[in-house]
């Protein structure tokens, strides 16, 4: 069966601080990974999307970046982070012939 | 533009007493229409595709309707452990993106 992990599960950095979160699937191949944010009291809001390796869409222009170096880990990354990054960020990933995603555990980000 | 909007915000049921939850969305060319369960501090957990008016899904206490404008998730005879956010979401068009847009969810309470 498939499992979806990420880490760190929580993770508090300082305003200017660099950012790197790690996003692995198991037991599938090739599939789409998708990184979202979920600000309190917002639906999800799609940031990023790879339907392979070192195949990178950006959804919002903002100081995040994400990069896939294996079929099946995505990494979302900051160089500076800003007060406004902070949220729950999700993994989720898809593969074909299905519709829908599913997501993994999350990350809590606070920026302090 | 595509928009999904849940009602209400926020349920409090007592134990055993049904109810539905609303999702009204607008959007072109529906491609799916998704049901998430969330508890707090969690990633979101998959419980339904539909995929046409018409179409009905159920699982144990929950199922899941759909029409041209909006889906329910009735809830019948709920249990404390039911208590959660449920989110719902749309697949609009095509192509590789797969992109969901979510509502910001119903935060269901049920109490003993």
């Amino acid at each position: 069966s498939q499992t979806i992990h990420q880490w760190p599960a929580t993770l508090v950095q300082p305003v200017g601080s660099p950012l790197s979160l790690e996003c692995t699937v198991e037991g599938t191949s090739n599939p789409n990974l998708y990184w979202y944010r979920q600000a309190a009291g917002r639906g999800l809001q799609l940031l990023f999307y790879s339907v392979g390796i070192g195949q990178i869409s950006s959804e919002v222009p903002q100081n995040l970046s994400a990069s896939r170096p294996q079929d099946r880990q995505f990494i979302l990354s900051s160089k500076k982070l800003l007060l406004s990054d902070s949220g729950f960020y999700l993994c989720a990933w898809r593969t074909g012939g299905t519709y829908e995603q599913y997501f993994g555990p999350g990350t809590r980000l606070t920026v302090t | 533009e595509d928009q999904v909007t849940q009602s209400p915000e926020a349920l409090r049921l007592q134990e055993g007493e049904s109810s539905s939850l609303n999702c009204s969305y607008t959007v072109s060319g529906l491609r799916g229409l998704f049901w998430y369960r969330q508890d707090p501090g969690k990633g979101p957990e998959f419980l339904f595709t539909l995929y046409s008016a018409g179409e009905e899904k159920e699982k144990e206490r929950l199922k899941a309707t759909l029409t041209k404008k909006e889906s329910f998730l009735h809830i019948t005879a709920p249990k404390p452990e039911d208590s959660a956010t449920y989110l719902c979401a749309v697949q609009a068009g095509g192509g590789a993106t797969n992109k969901l847009i979510f509502g910001t969810g119903t935060l269901l309470a049920v109490q003993p």
